[in-house]
């Protein structure tokens, strides 16, 4: 089945540094959507961003990430860490063509940011 | 802004006992989810729905029912609840989307322990 591979379970950052975070997904699918969402401590997740076009930058309140199909990764960049970016990030998959909507996340990394 | 409510927030229920979770959206959204939240597993998809009337079974629907009896609201249930059904539930909605696309909103979370 289709899965989803964030390899980074807890990160520390300094502030200001850039953040990566890494993501990578199987599917026999050629056509998925990918998302990036984020959840703060005692929150919900919530979308941060989204993907479906390879090789195209998607960005949003500072974050960017780009669907590489060819290497079938996602990985989130910042380029500059901030306190308050401490939080749980999820990537996740979704397939297109589908009425459901359902989404394959990743086990998620935890970030955590110091000054 | 989308809104989903969750109740109870949190609960306490004994083994063997049965635990009904509930969620209500009013963003008139066709797709409903529950998924739980265990640190080193992500978010995990029990159950969805795709309307009134309808659930289907997720990725771990084992030991969970699901009811959708209207547009708004979807219940999971546990008949016989076991103490590692402990974790945080999450409800969500999301737009019927063909290209996959659709965000998901989620509610607040519902954190139950079973002893």
């Amino acid at each position: 089945g289709d899965s989803v591979t964030q390899t980074e379970g807890l990160v520390t950052l300094t502030e200001g540094l850039p953040v990566m975070l890494n993501c990578t997904y199987q599917t026999i699918y050629s056509n998925p959507f990918l998302f990036w969402y984020v959840q703060h401590l005692n929150e919900s997740p919530r979308l941060l961003l989204k993907s479906f076009t390879d090789n195209k930058r998607t960005e949003h309140q500072g974050f960017h990430a780009t669907l590489h199909k060819s290497s079938s990764s996602f990985h989130l960049q910042k380029s500059s860490a901030q306190l308050s970016d401490s939080a749980l990030y999820y990537c996740a998959l979704s397939l297109t063509g589908g009425l459901s909507g359902k989404l394959t996340f990743g086990e998620g990394t935890q970030v955590t940011v110091i000054s | 802004e989308a809104a989903v409510t969750q109740s109870p927030r949190n609960k306490v229920a004994v083994t063997g006992g049965k635990v009904t979770l509930s969620c209500n959206q009013t963003n008139n959204h066709n797709n409903m989810y529950w998924y739980r939240q265990d640190t080193g597993h992500g978010l995990r998809l029990i159950h969805y729905s795709y309307g009134a009337g309808s659930t289907e079974k997720g990725d771990i629907p084992d030991g969970y029912k699901a009811s959708r009896p209207s547009q708004e609201n979807f219940s999971l249930i546990l008949e016989l609840a076991t103490p590692s059904q402990t974790s945080v539930y999450f409800c969500a909605s999301g737009d019927r989307d063909w290209g996959g696309a659709s965000e998901q909103y989620f509610g607040p979370g519902t954190r139950l322990t079973v002893l």
